[in-house]
């Protein structure tokens, strides 16, 4: 079974800290994405990565960066963390054409 | 944007009972998938239909497509109250890497 592991299931950081969420496969996918939900909004793209050191914008991606160096490891980051990026963030993985598989995601709180 | 839009926003049923959940898109895809999300954790998914199929099983789980109506439908028959969680579809148009999902169907099965 394809697992995809979120590092933290629950963090709490403080307003202009930069934050950083990884997430891990471990079947050698070339697709990795992130999302973030929140209520009555469903799921957002921030950004997705079709190779390693590739990466596109989603549909919200103002206010983050993504690193992927290994295939593996899809990291997000928070430039300076602001009060309305307190939500679910959600990391998925793929091969093209199929699926996605998703980690249990990170319940994030800036305050 | 999101393409996929899920219809109703919340069902609430005894077990036993069928449950009915449909998606419309509005552009071309080249598959649609289901996901389903328990309280508090990540998307699992359920079944993928292609553009050229019309309908697809899996268990207690039934999958209609309609390319010319561009809508799908998810039917879980006799349902269970461990049903309960919320039903993501998510469109696939091919020509690039991601996935477009809707806002969700919140499905409450009282026992």
């Amino acid at each position: 079974d394809v697992k995809v592991t979120q590092s933290s299931r629950y963090l709490v950081k403080r307003t202009g800290e930069k934050v950083f969420l990884e997430c891990v496969q471990d079947m050698d996918h070339e697709n990795m994405f992130w999302y973030r939900q929140d209520p009555g909004l469903g799921l957002r793209l921030i950004y997705f990565s079709y190779d390693v050191k590739m990466k596109e914008k989603g549909d919200i991606p103002e206010g983050y960066s993504v690193s992927r160096e290994k295939k593996e490891r899809f990291s997000l980051i928070l430039e300076s963390a602001s009060t309305n990026q307190t939500s679910m963030y959600l990391c998925a993985s793929r091969p093209l054409g199929q699926p996605q598989h998703f980690g249990d995601g990170t319940r994030l709180s800036i305050l | 944007s999101q393409q996929g839009e899920e219809d109703p926003q919340a069902l609430s049923i005894q077990e036993g009972e069928n449950a009915t959940m449909n998606c419309s898109y509005k552009t071309s895809i080249n598959n649609l998938q289901w996901y389903r999300q328990n309280s508090g954790r990540g998307l699992v998914h359920l079944i993928l239909i292609r553009s050229n199929e019309r309908e697809k099983h899996s268990g207690r789980l039934r999958v209609t497509l309609d390319t010319s109506k561009k809508s799908s439908s998810l039917l879980i028959t006799a349902s269970r109250a461990a049903d309960t969680a919320s039903y993501f579809c998510a469109t696939d148009g091919g020509s690039n890497y991601k996935l477009t999902f809707g806002k969700g169907t919140l499905l409450t099965v009282n026992p």
